[in-house]
């Protein structure tokens, strides 16, 4: 019963390139979660996506960074010409129904350094 | 908006101690409670949870938590940590009514001397 999945587990990326990371949720699980934690500090909410459908993207910058979470394949996180400061770990998190009352299950996290 | 407050950010104990770590809220509503670990490379995983009624839970691995709603807070403790409870540790809340997000505070770097 594998748990949340998300690769890669590092990534290096230059100034201005893309970056795009991958979350294939629990096996039943339609919700997935992506959190943001930066050095120092806790994790920050990003987005919640379903199956096709953002339902909370209140924590996503404005500029650069786009989820998405097909009916086929895992759920994407894709940030744009990435600046030092997106250096960070990316955790995503999946769980069998809405919100996190039934507990989420997270994934070992992308670490993302910008160089 | 919810904000969650870890006052310890680094704890150093020697094994067989008492562990305390401070969680505090800033919510009047009905919350959901949580306290995750995170291990040294690994995901964080569940350690306990309060949604209703006796406001004293237990965990895994030895770990406890109390809900005291007229101080806001929901401290985590461990009457004797070992080496292996060295880890970061996040108190998490969110409201219990339709979806909302889970509000992490910035964590407790416990550091378990042997």
């Amino acid at each position: 019963n594998a748990g949340v999945m998300q690769n890669p587990r590092h990534l290096v990326r230059r100034r201005g390139q893309e970056a795009r990371l991958r979350c294939s949720p629990m096996k039943g699980h339609s919700h997935v979660y992506w959190y943001r934690q930066l050095p120092e500090e806790g994790l920050k909410f990003m987005v919640y996506l379903q199956k096709e459908n953002i339902i909370d993207e209140s924590g996503m910058p404005k500029e650069r960074f786009s989820a998405e979470f097909p009916k086929e394949g895992p759920s994407i996180l894709r940030i744009q010409q990435v600046v030092r400061g997106d250096s960070a770990a990316y955790f995503c998190a999946s769980s069998p129904l809405e919100g996190s009352n039934y507990g989420y299950t997270f994934g070992s996290g992308t670490r993302l350094t910008v160089v | 908006a919810q904000s969650v407050s870890q006052h310890n950010h680094h704890v150093i104990l020697s094994e067989a101690a008492s562990l305390e770590l401070g969680c505090n809220y800033s919510y009047g509503g009905t919350v959901n409670l949580f306290w995750y670990v995170q291990y040294p490379g690994q995901h964080l995983q569940l350690l306990l949870k309060y949604f209703s009624g006796d406001p004293l839970v237990k965990g895994i691995k030895g770990f406890e938590a109390e809900f005291i709603k007229s101080k806001f807070s929901f401290n985590l403790r461990k009457p004797s940590v070992q080496w292996s409870d060295t880890a970061e540790y996040f108190c998490a809340v969110n409201l219990n009514t339709g979806f909302q997000k889970l509000v992490f505070g910035t964590g407790t770097r416990l550091l378990v001397s042997p």
